[in-house]
């Protein structure tokens, strides 16, 4: 059964760069096509799409974000990762890492971490 | 990329039938038959319960079903239960090789 796991700082201050990274086990992430991707859910809102990483290392990212977000593969340790620089109160957010099968566009992320608060604060 | 429109809130007595609307355009919604629908309950992951405008991963009960209409998706619940109590958010691929959700809508089982 394949589980993920994020991890990582849960208070970041404005102006600076959230990481977090998402531990997978039970699966490889190097191998069957899948996409690794990163969802996001302010306190109280709904879900925002903030991008993914192909097996391969092809990336795909929100618009809306894609100057500040890169998303990372590290095979040796079976993971993969978040940065998003120069935060603001509006990145506040649980952080979600989840699997998506192939192909690419059915929405299927059918694999979730259990998801992180970070607090974007002083 | 703007978010897809849904119902702040539906309801529906147990065992009656609902449907969540989810509105796009023909950027997203419109362009492809690749809309799905997620299910959350409060503190917890969001679960795929429809991707491929209608199909059902393996698991879900067949009282859950979507379909589409030019640029409006829609999700149906048949024979409503009080476990289906929850919020639950459509999601599209877009013309640019990005996702966008839904806006959100709750059901409550009256």
């Amino acid at each position: 059964q394949l589980q993920l796991q994020e991890s990582g700082p849960g208070l970041v201050k404005p102006s600076e760069t959230l990481s977090l990274t998402c531990t997978v086990s039970g699966g490889s992430i190097s191998s069957n096509s899948d996409y690794w991707g990163w969802l996001r859910q302010p306190p109280g809102k709904g879900l925002d799409w903030i991008g993914c990483i192909y097996y391969t290392g092809s990336t795909y990212y929100n618009p809306s974000l894609k100057s500040r977000v890169t998303i990372s593969l590290d095979t040796s340790k079976n993971q993969f990762s978040l940065r998003l620089s120069s935060v603001t109160a509006a990145d506040t957010a649980v952080y979600y890492c989840a699997r998506h099968p192939p192909y690419f566009g059915s929405g299927k992320y059918d694999y979730w971490g259990l998801g992180t608060l970070v607090t974007v604060s002083s | 990329q703007s978010a897809l429109t849904q119902p702040p809130s539906v309801s529906g007595s147990p065992g009656q039938s609902v449907t969540v609307s989810c509105s796009g355009t023909s950027s997203d919604v419109g362009r492809y038959n690749r809309v799905s629908w997620y299910q959350q309950a409060p503190g917890t992951a969001p679960r795929v319960i429809i991707y491929d405008v209608s199909n059902r991963p393996s698991g879900v009960p067949d009282r859950f079903s979507g379909s589409k209409s030019g640029n409006t998706a829609s999700l149906t619940i048949s024979g409503l239960q009080a476990e289906d109590e929850a919020d639950y958010y459509c999601n599209s691929y877009t013309s640019s090789s990005t996702y966008v959700f839904g806006t959100g809508t709750k059901v409550t089982v009256l």
